[in-house]
């Protein structure tokens, strides 16, 4: 099976630095991906780790490492429109399946 | 970037309807669409994955019967749950898997609410 690991809930103060860990257990890893999904909305793809290492796209960064079946997402400057949920994913075979974390609620405060 | 509609965006029905959801890829061709079912303030649980012109493979403890998924065409799936109760009241969302290069990515469709009476 697989299983997820976040954090439930991080505040953080407007123009700060925050860091969203996610551990997993699973067969057939291929990759880990992440995903912002505001209240009542879809989720949107933010960021894809197939190999180890970091990758960086505009204030977010997302790191990943094999061995250590973790990785972790990284947001910088915040803004008070990043308040959502963020979930890590990790793709199995092929990419036909995708399978989520419990999610983590980031509250960006003044 | 590709956009996945989905149909309705809400429904309520009576207990032993049947409901039918559309999951579109508008711009693009989809051959792999997820659905997923979300409960409040949970994670997406992963139902099924429907590929274009083949059975769709669902999640253990996901009835077929219960949750038929049809994927006829390369740019629409549909899910009906049948004989709805209230437990199968629940938020569901589609996603269509990005094509080559990017299959990594998922494209969500706005999700439907559904609530049984």
């Amino acid at each position: 099976g697989q299983s997820l690991e976040q954090p439930s809930e991080v505040t953080a103060v407007e123009g700060a630095i925050v860091q969203i860990n996610c551990t997993y257990q699973t067969s057939g890893f291929y990759g880990l991906s992440w995903y912002q999904q505001h209240d009542g909305g879809a989720p949107t793809f933010l960021s894809y780790n197939g190999l180890d290492g970091l990758e960086e796209t505009g204030r977010f960064s997302s790191f990943l490492s094999r061995s250590d079946s973790y990785g972790y997402l990284l947001l910088q400057e915040l803004q008070m429109k990043d308040s959502a949920s963020y979930f890590c994913a990790v793709s199995g075979y092929n990419f036909n399946k995708f399978y989520f974390g419990s999610g983590t609620k980031l509250n960006v405060k003044p | 970037g590709a956009v996945v509609s989905q149909h309705p965006s809400r429904v309520i029905c009576k207990s032993g309807t049947s409901v039918k959801i559309e999951c579109r890829s508008l711009d693009f061709q989809a051959t792999t669409m997820f659905w997923y079912r979300q409960f409040p303030k949970q994670s997406l649980m992963l139902m099924a994955t429907s590929n274009e012109g083949s059975k769709a493979t669902y999640e253990q403890g996901v009835e077929k019967d219960k949750f038929l998924i049809n994927h006829a065409s390369l740019t629409l799936s549909t899910l009906t749950v049948t004989s709805a109760h209230p437990e199968d009241s629940s938020f569901y969302i589609c996603s269509a898997r990005g094509s080559m290069p990017n299959v990594n990515e998922q494209f969500f469709g706005p999700g439907t609410r559904l609530t049984v009476l």
